[in-house]
């Protein structure tokens, strides 16, 4: 099976940076996505990387090293409309990769 | 272009009551999913389809029942509404980009928040 671990929850004020890590167990490796969710809302794709390395989208930046099963996201510039949810995600192998595992999300919290 | 859609946004229901949970997608993808989220909880997948024609259980398919109409639809059933199954319902379709190493996206639809009394 799948496993991903996250911290909990985060804490940061506007206008810093902020490193959400994610490890995980999988037996089939197929990708490595993240997703952000406002309370109340759905979730939204934010960021996936296949291959090692850094993936940059604006403020948003995830990097992933295979060999060591882990992988962040790092959001830069931090605004207060950036508190939300973030799930890190894997593909199950069982499922021939149809299923997508969720972490368990960090909680980030943007103070003024 | 919608994305996927979801009807109704939202749902109060008796105990033993039934229901359909409809979506729709208009990005032509061949996947689509239906999750269930319960408060301060992660995403838990009930049942997908991998294509048109083909449905298969996820990790909480009792009590539900899906039918992937054709490639844009894929509904949700419940039977006979629980108390347990109260839950925000959200469904979602796939795109994959060379193979999987440009990209994989899934869409999310707005949700149907579900009260079952």
């Amino acid at each position: 099976g799948q496993s991903l671990e996250q911290p909990s929850e985060v804490t940061a004020v506007e206008g810093a940076i902020v490193q959400i890590n994610c490890t995980y167990q999988t037996s089939g490796f197929y990708g490595l996505s993240w997703y952000q969710q406002h309370d109340g809302g759905a979730p939204t794709f934010l960021s996936y990387n296949a291959l090692d390395g850094l993936e940059e989208t604006g403020r948003f930046s995830s990097f992933l090293s295979r060999s060591d099963s882990y992988g962040y996201l790092l959001l830069q510039e931090l605004q207060m409309k950036d508190s939300a949810s973030y799930f890190c995600a894997v593909r199950d192998k069982d499922t021939g990769f149809q299923k997508l595992v969720f972490g368990t999300g960090t909680r980030l919290l943007v103070s003024p | 272009n919608a994305g996927v859609t979801q009807t109704p946004k939202f749902q109060v229901l008796k105990t033993g009551q039934s229901m359909t949970l409809q979506c729709a997608q208009d990005m032509n993808h061949n996947s689509m999913y239906w999750y269930r989220q319960d408060p301060g909880m992660g995403l838990r997948l009930i049942y997908y389809s991998a294509s048109e024609g083909t449905t298969d259980k996820g990790e909480v398919p009792n009590g539900y029942n899906v039918s992937r109409l054709n490639k844009r639809e894929f509904s949700l059933r419940l039977e006979s509404a629980a108390p347990s199954q109260t839950s925000v319902y959200f469904c979602a379709s796939r795109t994959i980009e060379a193979g999987g190493y440009s990209g994989d996206t899934q869409y999310f639809g707005p949700g149907t928040r579900l009260t079952v009394l």
